[in-house]
């Protein structure tokens, strides 16, 4: 059974740091790319950002870059999230997502339940 | 940045269809897929490549993309189908998946 199980989220002044994990299992970790996608409360989906096979490619949001890094360790089938300069419009559940890759394009098949970020003072 | 637009919500009968609309500009050179997200849960992928639907997802649930826009069509509409829509389409000018402001469907 494909698992992907986030952590990390909690409360954080504006200004901080947090790292979010994703654990995967359930299927072989280093043949995905792996996404972050956030949904602030009471809002909609928004993409944060994405990571290959290897971490040959990376890309992010335009509003996340130079502050979130993504990375990943196939080693322990682990994806991360570093989020710096949090500010509280960062505020939302941050869902791991597996992406998938067929003839035709990409598409995101699988979701994590996601990790509650809360930036506050 | 790319935007994709999606009517807020969308109200229908239990039995009927709903259509679901989600457009952009330069619509003809994007493949759209869509996620259905019930309160309180994580999303769930019901269409990708345009038309081509998950294992496990009902065949009521259909989707085609006219290069103007895409549409999700859910044919008998069930009470189980309330949720949020959202199509998902990857923009190749900056690089980055870009999702649609979702359409709430409500069963009457």
């Amino acid at each position: 059974e494909v698992q992907l199980v986030a952590s990390g989220g909690g409360l954080v002044k504006p200004g901080g740091s947090l790292r979010l994990s994703c654990a995967a299992s359930g299927f072989t970790f280093s043949d995905y790319s792996m996404d972050w996608v956030r949904q602030a409360p009471g809002k909609g989906l928004e993409w944060v950002a994405s990571i290959s096979k290897i971490s040959t490619y990376i890309y992010y949001a335009d509003s996340m870059k130079g502050r979130f890094i993504i990375s990943r360790d196939n080693a322990k089938n682990s994806l991360y999230l570093h989020m710096n300069s949090l500010r509280p419009e960062d505020t939302a559940t941050y869902y791991c997502v597996r992406e998938r890759i067929t003839t035709k394009s990409y598409y995101f098949d699988f979701w994590g339940q996601g990790s509650l970020v809360t930036v506050s003072s | 940045s790319y935007v994709l637009t999606q009517p807020p919500s969308v109200s229908v009968a239990p039995g009927q269809t709903a259509r679901l609309t989600c457009g952009g500009s330069d619509f003809v050179s994007k493949i759209v897929h869509w996620h259905q997200q019930k309160p309180g849960q994580a999303p769930v992928l019901v269409i990708y490549d345009d038309n081509d639907r998950p294992s496990g997802i009902p065949e009521r649930f259909s989707g085609s993309n006219s290069g103007h826009s895409a549409t999700l069509t859910i044919s008998r509409v069930e009470v189980g189908d309330e949720a949020d829509y959202y199509c998902l389409v990857w923009d190749t000018n900056s690089d980055q998946w870009v999702f649609g402001g979702g359409t709430k469907v409500t069963v009457l």
